[in-house]
């Protein structure tokens, strides 16, 4: 199975400064067809979690333009711009290239 | 509105079998490819089935964790969803999710429905 490997596990970010969240891939997540099937997802506290991104940079409707996401082939990152407190929980990066897939083990992003 | 609401959980002892339903509203169903995705109590997120489109025959896929315990099945007529799961163990106490496809896992999620396996 393909490993994915979040950094860091635990993100303390003053509200109003940027945060960024790397997801590091066992192996490449280029499928054959040149689509990179590479997601991110928050689980605010006691809610299901929500796709923000994907194929790595897209976002999903009613995603506010402050979360981006960017990276190729094994290494990619998911960026805040500006904190806000509505963006505390726990982020996941996901790859849908190989199967099974396979989540990250999720990044907990709280106030500092 | 979009809706998925899971339903079905509860307590189970090992060995036992249950069954998960999933009814969506507001979406479109019968296109889509639809998954299980499960959280054990303070852990991540672990994917365990995906069943595809008509078109794409039903094909089934499970994680080796739930492989020949469980089965994946859809009513495109009910707009509905389900998970079969039988010789439960207690690694399987988790909240259950499903999830509707698009451009790839996750487009949209239910609630969740926890299932709790324990004597």
């Amino acid at each position: 199975d393909v490993v994915m490997t979040q950094s860091p596990l635990s993100l303390p970010v003053t509200l109003g400064q940027p945060a960024s969240i790397s997801c590091n891939s066992s192996q490449s997540l280029v499928y054959s067809n040149g689509y990179t099937y590479l997601c991110w997802f928050q689980q605010r506290p006691g809610q299901s979690p929500r796709r923000l991104l994907y194929k790595v940079s897209k976002r999903d409707s009613g995603v506010p333009d402050r979360f981006s996401g960017s990276g190729s082939g094994t290494a990619f990152t998911l960026k805040i711009s500006r904190m806000e407190a509505e963006d505390v929980g726990v982020y996941y990066c996901m790859q849908g290239t190989h199967r099974p897939q396979t989540f990250g083990q999720g990044t907990k992003l709280e106030i500092k | 509105e979009v809706q998925l609401v899971e339903s079905g959980g509860g307590l189970v002892q090992p060995g036992g079998s249950l069954r998960l339903s999933c009814t969506t509203s507001g979406i479109t169903f019968s296109d889509r490819f639809m998954d299980w995705v499960r959280q054990a109590p303070g852990k991540g997120l672990e994917w365990i089935a995906r069943i595809q489109s008509k078109a794409n025959s039903y094909a089934t896929e499970y994680s080796e964790s739930v492989k020949g315990r469980f089965i994946v099945s859809r009513d495109d007529s009910q707009e509905s969803l389900y998970l079969q799961m039988n010789n439960l163990k207690t690694e399987d106490t988790a909240t259950y999710y499903c999830a509707r496809d698009g451009d790839g896992l996750g487009e949209n999620w239910g609630q969740g429905t926890l299932v709790t396996v324990s004597s």
